[in-house]
C-alpha cells in the first residue's frame, strides 16, 4: 500500500464547475500538507500549504485536511480551462526530516 | 529571478554511458533534492541535501550519486545508466525541507 493514494484521473469537467480533488494518507505522523499544479511539461509550483488540520482559502481554492480520517481535498470553484493540470498532493512529518511524499496525481481537464 | 534551472532538458543516451544532470538555484536555499516521475507513480525522491557536504539517500537512490559542494549546484550523477532509469526528473529547492519546494523545469532523459 501506498503511503500516499491519489486517483489518477482524468477528471473532465465543464468550465464553471466546482472541483473536487482528494488525497488520503496512511501514517498519522504527516503534520503539513500541500498542493501543487503541474501544467504540461513544467515542474510543480506549490499552490497551497496547510499545517495539520482544518481550512485554508486563496481565492477561488480551498484546501481541507481532515486528520482524523487520514484525508486531505483541494476544491476549485468557478472552474477555468487554464486549471487544467496535473495536481499533485504532498505531505510531510518532521519525524522523517522533513521529506515530501507526493501522491501519484490527479489529471483535471476543464472543457470550455 | 528566482528559480531553479536544469540542464540538459533533454537527453538521449546509451547504456553505460556516465552522464550529468546539473541543477542550481539562486536563492540562497539549505535544502535541495532530486526526483523522478514516472507515470502511476508521481514524484519519487531520489536524493536529497540539508546543506552543502550533507547528502543523504531518497527513496529510490539505487544507481545514482549526487554532490553538494556548493550552496547553489546539486548535480546528479549517472554513472552507468540503465533503461529502467529513463524517466522525467526534477530538481527543487526549499528553505527546510517541508516548506514550499521550487522546482526546476525537468530533464527528460531516454536510456537506450
Amino acid at each position: 500500500q501506498k503511503e500516499v493514494e491519489q486517483d489518477p484521473g482524468p477528471l473532465s469537467v465543464p468550465e464553471g464547475a466546482i472541483v473536487s480533488l482528494n488525497c488520503t494518507y496512511s501514517n498519522s505522523a504527516f503534520q503539513y500538507f500541500m498542493w501543487y499544479r503541474q501544467y504540461s511539461r513544467k515542474g510543480p509550483e506549490l499552490l497551497m500549504y496547510t499545517y495539520s488540520s482544518g481550512n485554508k482559502e486563496d481565492g477561488r481554492f480551498t484546501a481541507q485536511v481532515d486528520k482524523s480520517s487520514k484525508y486531505i481535498s483541494l476544491f476549485i470553484r468557478d472552474s477555468q480551462p487554464s486549471d487544467s493540470a496535473t495536481y499533485l498532493c504532498a505531505m510531510s512529518a518532521p519525524e522523517y526530516g522533513n521529506k515530501l511524499v507526493f501522491g501519484a496525481g490527479t489529471i483535471l481537464r476543464v472543457k470550455s | 529571478e528566482a528559480q531553479v534551472t536544469q540542464n540538459p532538458r533533454y537527453l538521449i543516451t546509451v547504456t553505460g554511458k556516465k552522464l550529468t544532470v546539473t541543477c542550481s538555484q539562486n536563492m540562497n536555499h539549505e535544502y535541495m533534492s532530486w526526483y523522478r516521475q514516472d507515470p502511476g507513480l508521481g514524484l519519487r525522491q531520489i536524493y536529497y541535501s540539508m546543506n552543502v557536504e550533507v547528502t543523504d539517500k531518497g527513496d529510490v537512490p539505487e544507481g545514482y550519486k549526487v554532490s553538494r559542494k556548493e550552496k547553489r549546484n546539486f548535480p546528479l550523477i549517472l554513472e552507468s545508466p540503465s533503461p529502467n532509469q529513463t524517466s522525467l526528473y526534477f530538481c527543487a529547492s526549499s528553505l527546510y525541507g517541508r516548506d514550499e519546494q521550487y522546482f526546476g523545469p525537468g530533464t527528460r532523459l531516454t536510456v537506450t
